[in-house]
């Protein structure tokens, strides 16, 4: 029963254009939704966050939109560059922070950026 | 940021040996680490939650027999495998949280193969 879903296995995009990078989640009891980067080789690393509180959180060519009442949230890159090329991992938690554990994964999508 | 290790980053072992893996945060004192598995084309699956000085806390259906964590200081978490088996085999990943940076921070992961 996977809770956090993410139904692209892979995406493919050009250098310059938008990467829109989707989840969808089962459980409205979610309260803070978190964006993770993994390179091959290396553990995931924490790129951005939204609580649900907000709709919308912005950080450099970063942003995540979060659809409460679709269960949905995006991460759109613009522009795309090739060393965003990796892994991304959407996670769930039931607590402010997912600071205790309880990150609820998704399966990944693979974002491959072409010059 | 605050780096996380893990050794050995990948064994291969005979079914039925025990392995230890372990994680160190580098840089910083982690009051919490994760472990993490994830089999192929699957998402990272919490298995359990330890403290520094406590017993871990697992997560429903991991075998807290099989699975020894044991968390002796503030930047140390092992794992041990016991009597391994092929179905083992799996991609451990391990985290540690520290208060100041209210952020997981992962490892880069352990290859375990069980022949």
């Amino acid at each position: 029963d996977q809770q956090v879903k993410q139904n692209s296995p892979s995406l493919s995009v050009q250098e310059g254009r938008i990467s829109i990078l989707n989840c969808d989640y089962t459980n409205s009891m979610f309260d803070y939704f978190l964006w993770y980067k993994k390179y091959p080789a290396e553990g995931p690393t924490f790129l951005i966050s939204i609580s649900s509180i907000k709709d919308k959180n912005e950080d450099g060519r970063f942003t995540v939109f979060l659809n409460k009442s679709a269960k949905h949230l995006s991460l759109h890159i613009v522009p795309s560059q090739p060393g965003d090329s990796a892994v991304y991992f959407c996670a769930a938690s039931f607590n402010y922070g997912g600071s205790q554990g309880n990150l609820i994964f998704g399966k990944g999508t693979k974002l491959s950026v072409k010059p | 940021g605050a780096v996380v290790s893990q050794h050995p980053s990948w064994v291969i072992c005979k079914s039925g040996t025990s392995v230890k893996i372990e994680c160190r945060s580098l840089d910083f004192q982690a009051t919490t680490m994760f472990w993490y598995r994830q089999f192929p084309k699957q998402s990272l699956m919490l298995m359990a939650t330890s403290n520094e000085g406590s017993k871990a806390t697992y997560e429903q259906g991991v075998e807290k027999d099989k699975f020894l964590i044991n968390h002796a200081s503030l930047t140390l978490s092992t794992l041990t495998v016991t009597s391994a088996h092929p179905e083992d085999s799996s991609f451990y990943i391990c985290s540690a949280f520290s208060p100041p940076y209210n952020e997981q921070f992962f490892g880069p992961g352990t290859r375990l193969t069980v022949l």
